[in-house]
């Protein structure tokens, strides 16, 4: 079936240490977005990449980093530098520039959870 | 930059009332507007979608938004709920065109009671 793939689902980091979290699509989307999700605060938008080789600041990339190199692939690396990284992370992939695109299609999730 | 408001945050009804959720955007121009729902321990999916064309969208299990552009908002329906309609429901935008990045509302919480 197809889908998205976050790995791990869970994760327990120490503060300081960098983290990288796992997104992984067999949709043949272009597009690929990581969001984080907290309480209150709905879906905010830290990286997006529409082509490989290609990424945008969302509006909360401090802290983050990401990578595109291959179509299916995005990984998040979370930092030290992130304040406050203890979040709920989600992956999701959209098609580009056909009509019905930039509808997007999610992943499980990943909770981070910095002791 | 666009922005969307969502001016409920959590709403609870028993089992066959109506539903309204509120979805205001700010972006002047064309957009694509979207309601996605997390139902307890799902994955976030696509509820209805307005692209063009007719302002009253249809979408899965009953649910109905209306596009009135002239008050930028497109708020979400359903005539008679369900206990099963309890999940977090979140509204979401994005500029027509070009190279652009969908936004999200904080989101709603709906519980309905049997």
């Amino acid at each position: 079936d197809g889908g998205i793939t976050q790995s791990p689902k869970y994760l327990f980091r120490k503060e300081g240490q960098n983290v990288t979290l796992s997104c992984e699509q067999n949709l043949n989307h272009d597009a690929m977005y990581w969001y984080r999700q907290d309480p209150g605060q709905g879906l905010r938008l830290i990286y997006y990449s529409q082509i490989v080789n290609d990424f945008q600041k969302g509006d909360i990339a401090e802290g983050y980093s990401v990578s595109r190199e291959k179509k299916e692939s995005f990984p998040l690396t979370v930092t030290s530098a992130q304040k406050n990284p203890t979040a709920f992370y989600l992956c999701a992939s959209s098609m580009v520039g056909v009509a019905g695109a930039n509808v997007l299609t999610f992943g499980a999730g990943s909770r981070l959870t910095v002791l | 930059a666009q922005s969307v408001s969502q001016h409920n945050h959590h709403v609870i009804l028993s089992e066959a009332a109506s539903l309204e959720l509120g979805c205001n955007y700010s972006y002047g121009g064309t957009v694509n507007l979207f309601w996605y729902v997390q139902y307890p321990g799902q994955h976030l999916q696509l509820l209805l979608k307005y692209f063009s064309g007719d302002p009253l969208v249809k979408g899965i299990k009953g649910f109905e938004a209306e596009f009135i552009k002239s008050k930028f908002s497109f708020n979400l329906r359903k005539p008679s709920v369900q206990w099963s309609d309890t999940a977090e429901y979140f509204c979401a935008v994005i500029r027509s065109g070009g190279y652009q990045k969908v936004t999200f509302g904080t989101g709603t919480k709906l519980q309905v009671i049997p």
